[in-house]
């Protein structure tokens, strides 16, 4: 499967642990996208990175949150000290390079907080 | 501040029924409208449009924009259980390069 994937598919933490999830994009897309979705709700953006550089955060990141994509390739986006309101989908999500608006999501990491 | 609204934002109808799903948006530095069906996991593409009247269609889905009055729609035809699913809209704001997604439309479809 040479698509977008993710890993773990799920995770169960308890509240003020850390946890770090993973993305794989598909390996020619220079763009690389994080959103979050609760339920009942479309999906909301939180950052992106062309190669490695982070260039858009959105206000819903707060510092509890860090995404990374040191080499240009895979991404992790990690959460310190979860709070019950992080529970939700973190979808991750690829596109070719600046102009393709077209972005191909992988199937997710659901995140709950006990 | 963005803003997308889609509806209904639930539809169940009879399978071979044909529905209209809307999609309505104030997006800054707007480029696109993406449309996406999401089942269980991952949204997954189903359309890209980019200029207002030109209908995009594969098989029994179609889309067309209309970029003066700022919405889209999207059609199925003769619908199957299988078209049971979320439909997202997503506007694509190019200046902070990003997709702006609805609600989505939950639509059922009964054997």
């Amino acid at each position: 499967d040479t698509g977008v994937s993710q890993d773990p598919r799920h995770k169960i933490t308890k509240r003020g642990q850390n946890v770090t999830f993973r993305c794989d994009p598909i390996s020619e897309h220079n763009r690389l996208y994080w959103y979050r979705q609760t339920l009942g709700q479309g999906p909301e953006f939180l950052t992106y990175f062309q190669n490695e550089a982070q260039l858009e955060k959105s206000r819903l990141l707060s510092d509890r949150f860090s995404a990374e994509r040191p080499k240009g390739s895979f991404s992790t986006l990690e959460i310190q000290r979860t709070e019950q309101g992080d529970s939700a989908m973190y979808l991750c999500a690829s596109s070719l390079a600046r102009g393709h608006d077209e972005q191909y999501f992988g199937p997710g990491t659901r995140l709950t907080v006990t | 501040e963005d803003k997308v609204v889609q509806s209904p934002l639930s539809l169940v109808v009879h399978e071979g029924d044909t529905v209209t799903l809307n999609c309505s948006y104030e997006v800054t530095n707007f480029r696109s409208l993406l449309w996406y069906k999401q089942e269980k996991k991952a949204p997954t593409f189903l359309f890209m449009l980019t200029s207002s009247g030109i209908e995009k269609k594969s098989g029994r889905l179609s889309s067309i924009l209309d970029k003066k009055e700022l919405f889209s729609i999207l059609n199925i035809t003769a619908t199957q259980t299988g078209d049971s699913a979320v439909y997202l809209c997503g506007p694509y704001n190019q200046g902070a390069q990003k997709l702006v997604f609805g609600q989505g439309t939950r639509l059922t479809i009964n054997p």
